[in-house]
C-alpha cells in the first residue's frame, strides 16, 4: 500500500524557519516525484513544486521559486518542504503528492501557522 | 502560465440528478488534464487524468471529457457522497508550471 506520511501541525512567528516531511512508504521512493501543493484557509490548490529523490533534481512553480526549498533524502524515503524566513501569508495546509504530473497517492496534510 | 478557469464556482444540485462541471484552459493543453474531488479536511482525490480516464475506484456515474480548451466532468446520479469541491488540473508544460482551477463547490439543493 503506498502511503505518503507528514509531519505535524506547525505553530511558529513570522521570521522563524520551517521544514516539514513527507515520508513515503509501499513503492521506490527514488524512482518517482514527489511534489508539494499549498492550500490557503478556505482557497484553491497551488502546486509549488517537486523533487526527483534519485538525483535531487527539483522544479518550482515560478510564484514559489526563491521561497521555499524542496529536498529528499532517500536513504530515509523522506520528502521536504522548508522556509527560511516565514511570513504570515505562509499560513496554509501543505500536501505533498506522489507524481510528476498527476497525483493519485496525497500526505493527509501539515497545517502551518504563522503569526505576525 | 496557462490559467485554469471553472465554472460555475458553487453548483448546487439534488441527490439523483446529474451534474455539469466545466473547465477552460487558456491556451491548448490537449488532453493533459486532470480532475479531483476535495471533501472537507481532507486530501484530494484523483478522479480523472488525460481528460477522460478514470482513476483506480472511480464509480462509472463519473465521466470526463473535452480537448484543448473546454472540459467537463460529469455526474450521471449524484450520490450523497459525491457532494465536495471539484478542481481541474493541467499538465501540458515543461518544464512543470502545472495550474489548478479554482474549484466548483457542488452542493446539496
Amino acid at each position: 500500500e503506498v502511503l505518503l506520511v507528514q509531519s505535524g501541525a506547525e505553530v511558529k512567528r513570522a521570521g522563524e524557519t520551517l521544514r516539514i516531511s513527507c515520508e513515503v512508504s509501499g513503492y521506490t521512493f527514488k524512482n518517482s516525484w514527489i511534489s508539494w501543493v499549498r492550500q490557503m484557509p478556505g482557497k484553491g490548490l497551488e502546486w509549488m513544486g517537486m523533487v526527483y529523490p534519485g538525483d535531487s533534481e527539483t522544479r518550482y512553480s515560478p510564484s514559489f521559486e526563491g521561497q521555499v526549498t524542496i529536498s529528499a533524502d532517500k536513504s530515509i524515503d523522506t520528502a521536504f518542504l522548508q522556509w527560511r524566513s516565514l511570513k504570515a501569508s505562509d499560513t496554509a495546509i501543505y500536501y505533498c503528492a506522489r507524481g510528476a504530473d498527476t497525483y493519485g497517492f496525497w500526505g493527509q496534510g501539515t497545517l502551518v501557522i504563522v503569526s505576525s | 502560465e496557462i490559467v485554469m478557469t471553472q465554472s460555475p464556482a458553487t453548483l448546487s444540485v439534488s441527490p439523483g440528478e446529474r451534474a455539469t462541471l466545466s473547465c477552460r484552459a487558456s491556451r491548448d493543453i490537449g488532453k493533459n488534464l486532470a480532475w479531483y474531488q476535495q471533501k472537507p479536511g481532507l486530501a484530494p482525490r484523483l478522479l480523472f487524468t488525460g481528460a477522460s480516464t478514470r482513476a483506480t475506484g472511480v464509480p462509472a456515474r463519473f465521466s470526463g471529457s473535452g480537448t484543448g480548451t473546454d472540459f467537463t466532468l460529469t455526474i450521471s446520479s449524484l450520490q450523497p457522497e459525491d457532494f465536495a469541491t471539484y478542481y481541474c488540473q493541467q499538465y501540458n508544460n515543461w518544464p512543470p508550471r502545472h495550474t489548478f482551477g479554482q474549484g466548483t463547490k457542488l452542493e446539496v439543493k
